[in-house]
């Protein structure tokens, strides 16, 4: 069965460092999101991405945050100059049409994301 | 603005207890979809269960059952006959209708750790 990939499983990083964030969506979906989850809290929406351009972001998704889909497979979010409270696990999820109805975003397993 | 209440912090069960994990929502559209989502120790994000405000029936999937309650913006999930498998921390979501260009968000709950003691 198709399924979200996302690496690394774990990053640990420096404090003010650059971080990238990798995601493969399923094949044939359109609308790729990513959302985040300080340990022990809510999982948050930062962005959702949509025929290469964002669609929706949040208050979290600043100008540290930036996304992409440098080909025809990949998903990235980067992080520019790290602080610690951007240590969370970052989901990235993806959904097969655009959204009269919202089908399930099938989500990806997850980076846990250390910043020191 | 959406918002979701998920007010059992952590559910602590004897295996083979049924159990019920609540979750009360606020929204002012009348068009919305609930869902509900399991992440196991593990961490990953496992769908469970979509609904949409139009229907209240309840749905029943195996040991799982969910109680949707419009007159009370409530969205129950029990487990019945709870197994050590199922100890996770369960999340409901709400998704108001998007605005024009938008997709449906959803807004998650603060989540309801369940322990099953074998």
């Amino acid at each position: 069965e198709p399924e979200v990939t996302q690496t690394p499983s774990h990053q640990v990083t420096q404090m003010g460092q650059e971080v990238i964030l990798r995601c493969v969506p399923i094949s044939n979906h359109l609308y790729f999101y990513w959302y985040r989850q300080i340990l022990g809290q809510k999982v948050e929406f930062l962005v959702s991405f949509y025929n290469n351009e964002i669609s929706e972001k949040s208050e979290i998704f600043d100008d540290q945050f930036s996304v992409e889909r440098p080909d025809g497979s990949n998903f990235t979010l980067k992080i520019r100059s790290t602080k610690l409270e951007d240590s969370a696990m970052y989901f990235c999820a993806s959904s097969p049409i655009r959204g009269l109805v919202p089908n399930e975003q099938f989500f990806g397993p997850g980076t846990r994301l250390t910043v020191l | 603005a959406q918002k979701v209440t998920q007010a059992q912090t952590e559910i602590s069960v004897v295996e083979k207890e049924d159990v019920t994990l609540d979750c009360v929502y606020e929204t002012r559209d009348t068009t919305y979809y609930l869902f509900w989502y399991k992440q196991p120790p593990s961490g990953e994000l496992v769908f469970l269960i979509r609904r949409n405000s139009f229907d209240e029936q309840n749905e029943i999937s195996g040991r799982y059952s969910w109680n949707f309650q419009k007159s009370t913006s409530s969205f129950n999930f029990t487990i019945t006959a709870s197994q050590v498998v199922d100890s996770a921390v369960y999340f409901c979501a709400l998704s108001e209708a998007p605005r024009s260009g938008g997709s449906y968000i959803p807004t998650f709950g603060r989540g309801t750790s369940l322990i099953v003691h074998p």
